[in-house]
């Protein structure tokens, strides 16, 4: 059973490049998680989907950041115009439900430079 | 003190010895889990512990949960080189709030020499 997948491992981009990451869940996993980690800090909640739905973007930054779960196919996490500000790790999760009392299994991470 | 806050922020052991580390928070919590993430790599689940539980185990980890000092505890035991990496613990269940939301504190940083 293949656990949370993320790519690219690493992505480099220049200032004003869009940056793509994906996360597929794990299998029979429907809720979907992105936190941002940036260096020497915790993990931080970034947005929360189902299939189709964006249930919570509290944790998104307002512009230039958008989250999408379709009904086929990974999540996809998209920064427009990327500042050097947005290096960071950024890491998908996936849960059964959505209830706390199961637990969110993290994939790998992508490390996103941009220079 | 932010929600989900570990310390000490760094331990350094000998192979054998126990590791204890903590973490304090906040708010009301409906469960808290903590992880392990190694040297630039994903994080690993190591166990969760719900609000009315007060210790749990798995293997040579032990979890205590203090909902009345808001506080938890890992104890490694025996600890091996291979248990060098950051542990996280994550709250969720902020009052009145979303249970989903993991808030993680900025991990302490275990090193274990051979």
């Amino acid at each position: 059973n293949a656990g949370v997948m993320q790519n690219p491992r690493h992505l480099v981009r220049r200032r004003g490049q869009e940056a793509r990451l994906r996360c597929s869940p794990m299998k029979g996993h429907s809720h979907v998680y992105w936190y941002r980690q940036l260096p020497e800090e915790g993990l931080k909640f970034m947005v929360y989907l189902q299939k189709e739905n964006i249930i919570d973007e509290s944790g998104m930054p307002k512009e230039r950041f958008s989250a999408e779960f379709p009904k086929e196919g990974p999540s996809i996490l998209r920064i427009q115009q990327v500042v050097r500000g947005d290096s960071a790790a950024y890491f998908c999760a996936s849960s059964q439900t959505g209830e706390s009392s199961y637990e969110q299994y993290f994939g790998p991470g992508t490390r996103l430079t941009v220079t | 003190s932010q929600q989900g806050e570990e310390d000490p922020q760094a331990l350094s052991i000998q192979e054998g010895e126990n590791a204890t580390m903590n973490c304090s928070y906040k708010t009301s919590i409906n469960n808290l889990q903590w992880y392990r993430q190694n040297s630039g790599r994903g994080l690993v689940h190591l166990i969760l512990i719900r609000s009315n539980e007060r210790e749990k185990h798995s293997g040579r980890l032990r979890v205590t949960l203090d909902t009345s000092k808001k506080s938890s505890s890992l104890l490694i035991t025996a600890s091996r080189a291979a248990d060098t990496a950051s542990y996280f613990c994550a709250t969720d269940g902020e009052s009145g709030g979303s249970n989903y939301k993991l808030t993680f504190g900025k991990g302490t940083l275990l090193t274990v020499n051979p």
